[in-house]
């Protein structure tokens, strides 16, 4: 059964504290990548990796940070330095990233602030 | 600045009939929209992609329209049902690096 894995579902976050949340997929894709999702406001891109070893940030990396050791691992970790990291997290992933392919979601991860 | 505006941010319809979902954009010249269906606590899923050379493409009972001097896409969703409500994304770029989402519109319907 292929698709993409995130977990935990629900996770909660002491202040001071640095939180990873977990993306595996097995659809053999090249690229994957991490949403932040916040009520009211549309999915905004954190991070993506387009192949192994290497990760771009997008467009609100600061506070965040990622790294992809193997092809069907993009763990997400939320640091001290994310102020506001209350959200929902989507990963995703696609075939590449130079293209206009269909992405492919995980279930989720809302995390929330003690 | 890039906006992606949804029209509305809730919609509630009567079974049977056709729901009819907008997403408007501004200061922006994507190659290609997608839409994508959002149940709550999950992910996005994957409904539709249309190219900025297509005017209209369909699946089954869904239709999307790419007007790109309007700076507009319609989806409609014909003969609805109660399954069919959901949060709908439309989502648009020229890569998948820089894709833009909308907030999303709320369908309800109603038996």
């Amino acid at each position: 059964d292929g698709g993409i894995t995130q977990s935990p579902k629900y996770l909660f976050r002491k202040e001071g504290q640095n939180v990873t949340l977990s993306c595996e997929q097995n659809l053999n894709h090249d690229a994957m990548y991490w949403y932040r999702q916040d009520p009211g406001q549309g999915l905004r891109l954190i991070y993506y990796s387009q192949i192994v070893n290497d990760f771009q940030k997008g467009d609100i990396a600061e506070g965040y940070s990622v790294s992809r050791e193997k092809k069907e691992s993009f763990p997400l970790t939320v640091t001290s330095a994310q102020k506001n990291p209350t959200a929902f997290y989507l990963c995703a992933s696609s075939m590449g990233v130079a293209t206009n392919e269909k992405l492919f979601f995980g279930s989720g991860t809302q995390l929330s602030v003690l | 600045s890039q906006k992606i505006e949804q029209n509305s941010e809730a919609l509630n319809i009567q079974e049977g009939k056709t729901a009819t979902l907008t997403c408007n954009y501004t200061n922006y010249s994507p190659a290609y929209l997608q839409w994508y269906r959002q149940d709550p606590g999950r992910g996005p899923v994957f409904l539709l992609l249309i190219r900025e050379n297509e005017k209209e493409k369909r699946k089954e009972r869904l239709k999307v329209t790419f007007d790109t001097t309007l700076k507009q896409s319609l989806f409609h969703i014909t003969a609805s049902q109660p399954a069919d409500s959901a949060t709908y994304l439309c989502a648009l770029g020229y890569n998948n690096n820089d894709m833009r989402f909308g907030a999303g519109t709320r369908l309800t319907v109603k038996p």
